[in-house]
């Protein structure tokens, strides 16, 4: 059972869109959530690291937002670029001081011209 | 390095062959983790180091996957008598911090494809 799910798997845009990718965690209680970015053929690079007690963190275009309550987390990309189109991966970090991350499946968005 | 580098970028191996995928980390980078990436998916945990030290072994897949990093720095990932189910991308990151608590550099990956 994947302890961490990302909404929608695909997401097909035009350039200058905004739009919102979701993950949904169960992994409790955690240290912090983080979004990555992956390019094809790239390995993932990170876009925030929120703790659990921040809200929101903003990357320049890209905002994440986290509810601890809910346990759901998203990411707001605002005036998409074709260089957004990428896998974008929740990531959640156990509290217990284990070394594994969990890794959602991603998202794949295509910003289309 | 100013990055982590991992080689070879692209690996094919007949089945039964065994492979070795290098990882140079960022220097001075305390953490090093394999991860194992099939087509569509996210990174899958394989092996934790701080410095020398394998501490977390617990996402190698069967004792074919064997990883080493005896000096501390570069690590390298040992898959003896390859089958097909193990072709995926094998993620190398590194971090500055102990275990994961810090941000992890990810490497481009190795690409192994077994036939």
């Amino acid at each position: 059972k994947n302890q961490v799910e990302q909404s929608p798997q695909s997401l097909i845009i035009l350039e200058g869109k905004n739009c919102t990718l979701q993950c949904n965690y169960t992994v409790s209680p955690f240290s912090n959530l983080r979004w990555y970015k992956q390019d094809t053929g790239r390995g993932p690079v990170s876009l925030t690291i929120m703790t659990f007690s921040e809200n929101t963190k903003s990357n320049g275009r890209y905002t994440a937002t986290l509810d601890a309550d809910t346990k759901q987390s998203s990411l707001h990309i605002t005036a998409s670029q074709l260089s957004d189109s990428a896998s974008y991966i929740c990531v959640v970090s156990p509290f217990q001081g284990a070394q594994k991350l969990v890794f959602g499946q991603g998202t794949r968005l295509t910003i289309n011209p | 390095g100013a990055g982590v580098s991992q080689s070879p970028r692209y690996k094919v191996a007949k089945r039964g062959q065994d492979v070795a995928l290098r990882c140079d980390p960022i220097s001075g980078h305390v953490s090093l983790f394999w991860y194992q990436q099939a087509l569509g998916q996210g990174p899958e945990f394989l092996t934790y180091f701080q410095n020398e030290a394998q501490l977390d072994k617990s996402g190698l897949p069967s004792d074919r996957f064997f990883a080493e990093r005896p000096e501390g720095s570069v690590s390298t990932l040992k898959i003896q008598r390859t089958q097909q189910e193990d072709s995926a991308v094998y993620l190398c990151a590194s971090s500055n911090r102990d275990r994961d608590t810090g941000e992890l550099f990810f490497g481009e990956g190795s690409r192994l494809t077994v036939l």
